[in-house]
């Protein structure tokens, strides 16, 4: 079965530092990769995606995450944080072309200081 | 495009009342899907559906039921509600099977059951 795993319940941040959510897989095939965001109040917004070629991949807002398949690792980084970046993070797996939708991480939650 | 919308956004049950959301998207997808979201849990697939008049469980299906009558509606109904099912609900949909496209979401309901 696919599994998903975000190891960083919480990750505090100041302002303009340069941020890194982890993401580690578990999936037996060619995996799609995804992150979304979702604002408090709101619902999910797509970041980014992997589904082939060059493993970095560009998202929306300045983000960027790199698809490792030796460490099973989709990580989401953004050079330097902005207040607005404070939201829930989460990485999701699928593939396979089976209609069931994507299995979840629990999420990440970033927090922005001043 | 209004997109993916949800009504109600909130709503209070008491144990055994039922009730029914509806989810509707005017982007002509095939597929659409219900999660719920619960603290520390991510997101769980509920139900989803390929197309109109189809519906197949997800990964926690029970004590849900859901119809989708029109391509554009997907209805999740709760038939006695429960204490375990106050959750925030997502709706979602998107072009292509769920694994492997992105999938829209909609603004949630927040739903209590007392």
């Amino acid at each position: 079965a696919q599994s998903v795993t975000q190891p960083d319940i919480h990750i505090t941040v100041s302002e303009g530092a340069s941020l890194e959510l982890r993401c580690n897989y578990s999936y037996g095939a060619t995996p799609y990769l995804f992150w979304y965001v979702q604002s408090p109040g709101q619902g999910l917004q797509l970041l980014l995606k992997y589904f082939s070629g060059d493993t970095l991949v560009q998202g929306i807002k300045g983000f960027e995450a790199e698809f490792k398949r030796s460490q099973s690792s989709f990580n989401l980084r953004k050079p330097s944080v902005h207040w607005s970046d404070a939201a829930e993070y989460f990485c999701a797996v699928g593939g396979g072309g089976g209609a069931d939708g994507l299995t979840f991480g629990k999420g990440t939650h970033l927090i922005i200081q001043p | 495009n209004a997109g993916v919308t949800q009504t109600p956004k909130f709503r209070v049950l008491k144990t055994g009342q039922s009730m029914t959301l509806l989810c509707a998207q005017d982007m002509n997808h095939e597929y659409m899907y219900w999660y719920r979201q619960d603290p520390g849990m991510g997101l769980r697939l509920i139900h989803y559906s390929v197309g109109e008049g189809t519906t197949a469980k997800g990964e926690v299906p029970d004590g849900y039921n859901v119809s989708r009558l029109k391509k554009q509606n997907f209805l999740l109904g709760l038939e006695s509600a429960a204490p375990s099912q106050t959750s925030v609900y997502f709706c979602a949909s998107s072009v292509l099977a769920g694994s492997t496209d992105t999938q829209y979401f909609g603004p949630g309901t927040r739903l209590t059951v007392l």
